[in-house]
């Protein structure tokens, strides 16, 4: 079993739908969480970071469960640039470091 | 451009060669990291730097790679015997702070490798 694991999609949406991304994670040591963002063939960019609390960015909401080792990332009234790849990351704090383990990533198509 | 770069943005080798990679991080960035990435898969940690000091490595980071981060500055990756199994896009990360585990990692656009 993977460390960081996620539904790969692809999820095909029309726009203005609301999609909801899950990701869950088998460390209980974990420390940090973050949603990024990766399209095709480019390099990976912090959308957010997630918090126990959760947290919102606009169209963009996280949460995180610590109790069920899950993270979610809900994205409202698609558009067409949010089709990319969204991975899910969690960081777990080691001796010296912090290590984070990316997940294999979800992709989303948002059509018009 | 003061974001993370890489260099070369490609490389193609014959098996059995050795190549190396070079990333500069963010300038003011004191910690650098290096990734590997296949299609369909998402980054794979390899190792990290906190200034010179090279503080974790995978176990997927086998005897043929190494990596140096000598004057805590720009780090290089070698690959040494390269394999067809070592096609990969190789990404570098940077960030700063006091805490590694809740740092934003800024990554350079990687280095796509592909061994014939």
């Amino acid at each position: 079993r993977k460390e960081v694991e996620q539904d790969p999609g692809p999820f095909n949406v029309p726009e203005g739908a609301t999609v909801a991304f899950n990701c869950t994670y088998s460390n209980s040591a974990s420390q940090s969480f973050f949603w990024y963002r990766q399209d095709c063939r480019k390099e990976p960019k912090l959308l957010m970071s997630v918090y126990s609390s959760g947290n919102e960015d606009g169209r963009f909401t996280a949460q995180l469960n610590r109790a069920s080792q899950y993270i979610s990332l809900l994205i409202r009234d698609s558009k067409l640039s949010d089709s990319a790849t969204y991975l899910c990351v969690v960081t777990t704090k080691g001796t010296n470091a912090g290590k984070s383990t990316f997940g294999d990533g979800t992709t989303l198509t948002v059509k018009p | 451009d003061t974001g993370v770069s890489q260099d070369p943005r490609h490389k193609i080798t014959k098996r059995g060669q050795n190549v190396t990679f070079r990333c500069d991080p963010i300038s003011e960035h004191n910690r650098l990291y290096w990734y590997r990435q296949t299609l369909g898969q998402g980054p794979e940690f390899l190792t990290y730097f906190q200034n010179e000091a090279q503080l974790e490595k995978s176990r997927l980071l086998s005897d043929r790679f190494s990596a140096e981060r000598p004057k805590g500055s720009f780090s290089t990756l070698e690959i040494q015997r390269t394999e067809q199994g070592d096609s990969a896009m190789y990404l570098c990360a940077s960030s700063v702070g006091r805490d590694s585990s809740s740092e934003t990692q800024y990554f350079g656009p990687g280095t796509r490798l592909l061994v014939l």
